[in-house]
């Protein structure tokens, strides 16, 4: 069965101090993982798309990174407005219209 | 450029009443979905629509309707309400399914 698993599910964290969130799947024929952002009261916001086993993609604190079984999603130097939780998704190999969703990490970086 | 965006935010509604919940698109994407979120569930797609004029359900349809007569707008109907249906709903919409997707800032449904 396709699935994703994301941990922690919580993860607490001091200003600058780096740390990684990870997303695990199990669905054949991987056709993107994609990771989002949400804040409290808000709906997703899209973050990264990786397709291949070895990509990489940076933006600002962040770097997202896939294997053939997991994504990393590394923070570095972590300020408080990073704190949200983090969404990471794969399409269902089965039925193409749909994904497959993690329950998110929720971070939270104290100043 | 506004994005994708819902209407309304907040609704609160008594069992057996109806209501429809509107989302727009102005980034002329071809799919638009119907999301549903609780504590400890997740996502869910309740249903989606890869065209103006098409649709198809997803996981959780069952009590919902949908319709896509313009492609910028995608509708979702509750016939009868029930409080299972307590929840926040979310539209998004991509490209194509292999696209990231983009999505509304939410309606916070509450059933009494």
């Amino acid at each position: 069965e396709d699935q994703v698993t994301q941990s922690p599910e919580a993860l607490r964290l001091q200003e600058g101090e780096s740390s990684s969130l990870n997303c695990s799947y199990t669905v054949s024929g991987l056709r993107g993982l994609f990771w989002y952002r949400q804040d409290p009261g808000k709906g997703p916001e899209f973050l990264f798309t990786l397709y291949s086993a070895g990509e990489e993609k940076e933006k600002e604190r962040l770097k997202a990174t896939l294997t053939k079984k997991e994504s990393f999603l590394h923070i570095t130097a972590p300020k408080p407005e990073d704190s949200a939780t983090y969404l990471c998704a794969v399409p269902n190999a089965g039925n193409n219209r749909k994904l497959i969703w993690g329950l998110g990490t929720s971070l939270a970086v104290n100043p | 450029n506004a994005g994708v965006t819902q209407t309304p935010k907040f609704r609160v509604l008594k069992t057996g009443q109806s209501m429809t919940l509107l989302c727009a698109q102005d980034m002329n994407h071809e799919y638009m979905y119907w999301y549903r979120q609780d504590p400890g569930m997740g996502l869910r797609l309740i249903h989606y629509s890869v065209g103006e004029g098409t649709t198809a359900k997803g996981e959780v349809p069952d009590g919902y309707n949908v319709s896509r007569l313009k492609k910028q707008n995608f509708l979702l109907g509750l016939e009868s309400a029930a409080p299972s249906q307590t929840s926040v709903y979310f539209c998004a919409s991509s490209y194509g399914f292999s696209y990231e997707q983009y999505f509304g800032p939410g309606t916070r449904l509450t059933v009494t």
